[in-house]
């Protein structure tokens, strides 16, 4: 139980472009999901948290018009990368709450690359 | 800031117990221990977690001390699949939200 999904796991696109990234819960519904930005050689870093009908909190110093985060459902969040720059270039990692357990659960991660 | 600090890397040898340190001295009395481990190009993976009990499950145990100050998260016989970075978080919750701060971890290296 409690797995979550992301896709794409790769994708690659020129700059300026837009970029949407789907996050998951597969078995579970989850009324909280995260997204977290991981740099090579370091650690996750959170930019945001998203709740189900309402609007995402986001982190100091993430641009909330460049990372529009929507969670329309208990089981889909989805984040979009705005005009992206080859600085964006990351891994983008979502999780999901599990209420009854108080755990977040990671999905697998997207990798982006911004030419 | 992550409230917690770990050694960056440690060693173990395979079929061996590997046991990994946490210090979390300004941890807050209704803040708990969650650990969790990330194999190269992957999301992190839950293991397990705790308040001021320790705790068991199918992969391993956490021993929190008396004082909550420090934890370490054993792996009962460590395999080759065991190495990855781990990381021991303090869940804070602020203003009715929580948030997992993750450090820079412990690179474990389970050799055979």
């Amino acid at each position: 139980g409690a797995v979550v999904s992301q896709h794409p796991s790769r994708v690659i696109c020129k700059s300026g472009t837009s970029v949407k990234i789907e996050c998951r819960s597969l078995d579970f519904q989850a009324t909280t999901m995260f997204w977290y930005r991981q740099f090579p050689k370091q650690s996750l870093m959170l930019m945001a948290t998203s709740n189900e009908g309402s609007k995402a909190t986001y982190e100091q110093g993430v641009e909330k018009d460049k990372f529009l985060i929507n969670h329309a459902s208990l089981t889909l969040s989805t984040l979009t990368v705005t005009s992206a720059h080859p600085e964006d270039s990351s891994f983008y990692i979502c999780s999901a709450r599990v209420y009854v357990t108080d755990t977040q659960y990671f999905g697998p991660g997207t990798r982006l690359t911004v030419l | 800031d992550a409230k917690t600090t770990q050694p960056p890397s440690m060693d173990c040898a395979e079929g061996r117990a590997a046991n990994l340190p946490c210090n979390h001295s300004t941890i807050s009395g209704n803040e708990y221990v969650y650990w969790y481990r990330q194999i190269h190009s992957q999301g992190p993976q839950y293991i397990i977690h705790g308040l001021k009990n320790n705790e068991t499950n199918e992969m391993a145990s956490l021993i929190i001390t008396e004082d909550r100050k420090s934890s370490t998260l054993i792996l009962p016989h460590a395999t080759l699949r065991d190495t990855a970075v781990y990381y021991c978080i303090v869940r804070v919750v602020q203003g009715g939200s929580e948030k997992l701060v993750f450090g820079k971890g412990t690179k474990l290296t389970v050799n055979p």
